[in-house]
């Protein structure tokens, strides 16, 4: 099983928007409504901000929204803050309880 | 608040074995399960396996069958994952996770702080 498809590295300027993507296949992402997405700053563990595709889990800044369509899940950081740069990771349900994540995302605020 | 605590820093022998532990205080231990996910030296996310707290129930990544095995003790509240046949693939930082519920589709929500185990010889 191959981790999902992310971007290396994604970058804006504070106040814009980013979006990444995250493909897999009809075996995951498209298959299930269970994608979640993990922010995690250098030297700390992973942060949940979205699930089941588009739910923020309490005290999770709405400028964070989720998305899919088809095999590719998305993550759109609005409003870009300095304190967003970090390395975002999406995971999605894969069947017979398992689950696989993606190859992670750089995001770096100009 | 909800807190997953883990044990120290690790150094093996390839061949060897690792138990890691992961504390957990602050909410209901047997109402959620437990993943674990391992992130190797400047490397992504590995989701290696999940267990129902209230009735041992387990879920393994292929890549850990046989070689791995997650147990719980709720008197304790702590959550164990055990790793044999080390090898230096297997260095990585380990972390413990709450499951958002009990059923093993669901995420992440709360993470322990990490446990390092460095295989070396």
């Amino acid at each position: 099983q191959s981790a999902l498809t992310q971007p290396a590295s994604v970058s804006g300027s504070p106040g814009q928007s980013i979006t990444i993507s995250c493909t897999g296949t009809n075996n995951d992402v498209g298959s299930y409504n269970l994608v979640s997405w993990y922010q995690q700053h250098p030297g700390k563990a992973p942060k949940l901000i979205i699930y089941e595709v588009i739910k923020r889990p309490s005290g999770v800044s709405n400028r964070f929204s989720g998305s899919t369509s088809g095999n590719t899940a998305s993550l759109t950081i609005s409003g870009l803050q300095t304190e967003d740069e970090a390395d975002y990771y999406c995971c999605s349900y894969a069947g017979s309880s398992t689950h696989i994540f993606g190859t992670g995302t750089k995001v770096t605020v100009l | 608040q909800v807190h997953l605590v883990q044990s120290g820093a690790e150094v093996k022998k390839p061949g060897a074995s690792v138990k890691v532990s992961c504390k957990a205080s602050g909410y209901t231990f047997s109402s959620y399960s437990i993943s674990w996910v391992r992130q190797a030296p400047g490397q992504g996310l590995e989701w290696l396996g999940w267990i129902s707290v209230q009735n041992g129930v387990t879920y393994y990544a292929q890549k850990l069958q046989g070689r791995g095995t997650m147990t719980t003790d709720t008197s304790t509240s702590t959550a164990y994952m055990e790793l044999r046949g080390l090898s230096s693939d297997d260095t990585a930082v380990y972390y413990c996770a709450r499951n958002l519920n009990d059923f093993s589709a669901s995420p992440l929500d709360f993470w322990g702080q990490g446990t390092l185990v460095a295989v070396s010889s």
